[in-house]
């Protein structure tokens, strides 16, 4: 039943390695988020795809990565990994780009 | 980069009590959300005003939005204990491609 479902829901790992994130959704939405959530709980866009178009590429470094296999997974591949990466990173869909969207729960990335 | 602010950045109230924060933002806008974010979860979509809309309920919730002054209220009312969580407001402008751009967020404690 669970409309945006991420894996995993917490990652811990040291600096350097490579880890990815998976991202699933069943509510049929054309469009897929990724925001990241700081420590002072501050959210910020980092990719957008529609239809497995990437249409948002925010001021990302280029560590990382996300995948679109089809338009119902998103997934995010983090290359080296730094200890700033570590934050909270959150899926979201929306069947109409800029409008309500549908948040997973998360997963919480602490990078030692 | 952030759109704009929230305030009060905490706001601690007694159950039965009006809860009410603002918002304010920078640019034009087409949309402006709401989301409530409890403990540990993700987002979760409480309302939606179009930039030609001044007013809308949901429930207990009264969202208000004045272009003019670039600012938004979410007020709860009659508040309850299970309100406790992390409201934040969030923009869509036209030219920024839909994604959606989120204020820093207000934590409301409401006390039984």
């Amino acid at each position: 039943d669970t409309a945006v479902s991420q894996t995993p829901k917490y990652l811990v790992t040291q600096m350097g390695n490579d880890k990815s994130i998976k991202c699933e959704q069943n509510l049929g939405h054309d469009t897929m988020y990724w925001y990241k959530q700081d420590s002072k709980k501050f959210l910020k866009i980092m990719f957008s795809y529609n239809n497995k178009e990437l249409i948002i590429n925010e001021t990302v470094p280029n560590r990382f990565s996300p995948k679109s296999p089809d338009k119902a997974h998103l997934n995010l591949h983090i290359n080296s990994l730094e200890l700033g990466d570590s934050a909270v990173y959150f899926c979201a869909s929306s069947q109409i780009v800029g409008r309500g969207y549908t948040f997973g729960s998360g997963t919480r990335l602490t990078v030692v | 980069s952030q759109q704009g602010e929230e305030d009060p950045q905490a706001l601690s109230i007694q159950e039965g009590e009006n809860a009410t924060m603002n918002c304010s933002y920078k640019t034009s806008i087409n949309n402006l959300q709401w989301y409530r974010q409890n403990s540990g979860r993700g987002l979760v979509h409480l309302i939606l005003i179009r930039s030609n809309e001044r007013e809308k309920h949901s429930g207990r919730l009264r969202v208000t939005l004045d272009t003019s002054k670039k600012s938004s209220s979410l007020l709860i009312t009659a508040s309850r204990a299970a309100d406790t969580a992390s409201y934040f407001c969030a923009t869509v402008s036209d030219n920024q491609g839909g994604k959606l751009i989120f204020g820093q967020g207000t934590e409301l404690s409401v006390k039984p």
